[in-house]
């Protein structure tokens, strides 16, 4: 079954510095999201990706899928507070469910 | 537009006892999916329902199990409660297949 990777598992940044996160598939990627979840709270959809070498930025963050379609990435410029959170890469799995990665959680300090 | 409600936010209940989650879409969303998380397996794929059909299911036991009504509006229900099934819950609604999925603020359940 597919499985996503992510890392790091955990960032501590300071305010004002670049970030990546990475997210890993074991199989062709067939659409990409990624999330942002605060702690104990719902996930908030940032973006899709379907095609290979396809970018999307939204306000500071932009994400990448590779033209392999098997890696997507996330980079945020010039972190802030409100950046912080836990980061969720998201893919249509085997059997047409949503599967996700086992998270990347961002702590961003002044 | 209104967003995914999920209700009750918080709910304890002790082993053996049963539970009903209740998630509403978002209005002409009609895919409901359900998740667990916890902090040691992540999030986990419980269902999916769609016009009142069972899409799809999870690797989880026949204590899960859910429906959908005719306003989408969707239940989940627990029956005899074990401490693993502390976890948050999450329902998503989305417009279709190829649609994002768009998450309520979840249901906790703690069980004692």
């Amino acid at each position: 079954s597919q499985e996503l990777e992510q890392s790091p598992q955990s960032l501590i940044v300071q305010e004002g510095k670049n970030l990546t996160i990475n997210c890993t598939s074991s199989k062709t990627l067939y659409g990409l999201y990624w999330y942002k979840q605060k702690y104990g709270e719902g996930l908030i959809f940032l973006m899709m990706l379907q095609k290979g070498g396809e970018e999307k930025s939204h306000e500071k963050i932009t994400a990448k899928l590779d033209e392999k379609k098997q890696q997507s990435s996330l980079h945020i410029t010039a972190s802030q507070p409100s950046h912080a959170g836990i980061y969720l890469c998201g893919a249509d799995g085997d059997t047409d469910k949503l599967i996700f990665g086992t998270g990347t959680r961002l702590q961003v300090f002044p | 537009k209104a967003g995914v409600t999920q209700t009750p936010r918080y709910l304890i209940k002790t082993r053996g006892q049963q539970v009903t989650l209740s998630c509403s879409p978002i209005s002409g969303h009609r895919s409901v999916s359900w998740y667990q998380q916890t902090p040691g397996q992540g999030l986990q794929f419980l269902f999916e329902y769609f016009s009142e059909t069972q899409r799809n299911k999870g690797n989880f036991p026949g204590r899960f199990s859910g429906r959908q009504f005719s306003n989408s509006r969707s239940e989940m229900n627990v029956s005899t409660l074990e401490l693993g099934d502390s976890a948050l819950y999450l329902c998503a609604s989305s417009l279709d297949r190829r649609s994002p999925l768009h998450f309520g603020n979840g249901t906790r359940l703690t069980v004692t």
